[in-house]
């Protein structure tokens, strides 16, 4: 399975929102394999943000959100705050694990 | 509160061998399928191998195939990776994450932090 592409880098000011892509191609973002997000600070464990393509784990902030179209997946965070600042990575099982490359995303 | 804390990591030389401890603490382990899943800063995220509950099932990554191998103790809330063979291109940050899976749903819910395995040319 090839890997989602998600953007290097993203950047936002505090309050504002922004989105970051996940890319993947008909056989498997396209064809309906549910996609998840996580968020990941340096040094600690990864967390689970989004799964089923929009729904939020019990104690997410619902300043996370989920959603699709076509082959692509996006994750949008709304009233930016400076704890978001972390890396952020998509997933989804296509006959196997598949993961995106990764986002860093700066507040500004 | 759920606990996965990831042990073993080092440095290590080309050809030698690294075996990983994960232990689970705060759900249900002897339940639950269990992963490795590793990290590399040129790569990004890549699955390592799985295994069921009660251990019927395990996969492994074409890259790791007949090099590692996965293993649980369920009495112990324990996971296991040990790696053999073990080659520059497996230098990363190795995690442990349970993953849920139904019919149509995949993701992973619980990770540890991960522990960094170098390995030295």
């Amino acid at each position: 399975q090839s890997a989602l592409t998600q953007p290097a880098f993203v950047s936002g000011s505090p309050g504002q929102s922004i989105t970051i892509s996940c890319t993947g191609s008909s056989s498997d973002v396209g064809s309906y394999k549910i996609v998840s997000w996580y968020q990941h600070h340096p040094g600690k464990a990864p967390k689970l943000l989004i799964y089923d393509d929009n729904n939020r784990p019990s104690g997410v902030s619902n300043r996370f959100s989920g959603s699709k179209s076509g082959n692509t997946a996006s994750l949008t965070i709304s009233g930016l705050q400076a704890e978001d600042e972390a890396d952020y990575f998509c997933s989804l099982y296509s006959g196997g694990w598949v993961f995106g490359g990764g986002t860093k995303l700066t507040v500004l | 509160e759920v606990h996965l804390v990831e042990s073993g990591g080092g440095l290590v030389k080309s050809g030698g061998s690294l075996r990983l401890s994960c232990t689970a603490s705060g759900f249900s382990f002897s339940s639950s399928s269990m992963n490795w899943v590793r990290q590399t800063p040129g790569k990004g995220l890549e699955w390592v191998s799985s295994i069921s509950s009660r251990s019927s099932s395990i996969y492994y990554a074409d890259s790791v195939q007949g090099r590692f191998t996965i293993s649980r103790d369920n009495a112990k809330n324990s996971l296991f990776l040990q790696m053999n063979s073990l080659r520059a291109e497996d230098t990363a940050v190795y995690y442990c994450a349970r993953d849920l899976r139904g019919s149509e749903t995949y993701y992973y819910d619980y990770w540890g932090q991960g522990t960094l395995v170098t390995v030295s040319s």
